[in-house]
């Protein structure tokens, strides 16, 4: 059975610099996702992604973050410079858009040091 | 907008037990709901969705939940509890069905199973 995919599994970086987060959906999906859990928090929705641009996005999605999917393949969400409060992990997710049924990937434990 | 609540940040039952996890939530329209287990280090799986197609649904695992509009609620439930369940539980809400909205997830319950 199809999974959603991502790498690295746990990143760590220094305040200030990039980060670039992969995921590689289902090949069927149409629609693409990004969120977040802090530790011990709720699972917080990012943005989503239909037909190469931004369907909708939360207030956490501010300047810093940005989506692409340049090769059709890979779904990459990049935070340009990263603070502290970035730490979290992060989830990929896809789906048709029946329903709107999301399909996750295991995540990318950011650590911001 | 919509918020999801779950009743409850732990929950402990004994194995062979009923297990039921509680789940209300608020919207202004007809919600889809969903259920998602998710194990120590992994990521998120999909237990069972309501698409307004039956308000009892089946999902994995032997898992079912009940969709009452009257209570607001999508409490989750298994006749028997199994060691295996241990794990987090969040329910979610979408309020939209064609595929831009983000999911609204409750705070999650961690369901803990003693022998």
């Amino acid at each position: 059975e199809p999974e959603v995919t991502q790498t690295p599994s746990h990143q760590v970086t220094q305040m200030g610099q990039e980060v670039i987060l992969r995921c590689v959906p289902i090949s069927n999906h149409l629609y693409f996702y990004w969120y977040r859990q802090i530790l011990g928090q709720k699972v917080e929705f990012l943005v989503s992604f239909y037909n190469n641009e931004i369907s909708e996005k939360s207030e956490i999605f501010d300047d810093q973050f940005s989506v692409e999917r340049p090769d059709g393949s890979n779904f990459t969400l990049k935070i340009r410079s990263t603070k502290l409060e970035d730490s979290a992990m992060y989830f990929c997710a896809g789906g048709t858009g029946l329903f709107n049924e999301q399909f996750f990937g295991p995540g990318t434990r950011l650590t911001v040091l | 907008a919509q918020s999801v609540t779950q009743l409850g940040s732990h929950v402990s039952v004994s194995e062979g037990a009923l297990v039921l996890l509680r789940c209300n939530y608020s919207s202004s329209v007809p919600p889809y709901l969903f259920w998602y287990v998710q194990y120590p280090n992994q990521g998120l799986q999909l237990l069972l969705k309501y698409t307004s197609a039956a308000t009892l649904v089946k999902g994995i695992n032997g898992f079912e939940a009940e969709f009452k509009k009257s209570e607001t609620s999508f409490h989750l439930t298994k006749p028997s509890a199994h060691m295996s369940d241990a794990a987090e539980y969040f329910c979610a809400v979408s309020v939209g069905g064609g595929g831009a909205d983000g999911l609204t997830f409750g705070k999650g319950t961690h369901l803990i199973i003693q022998p």
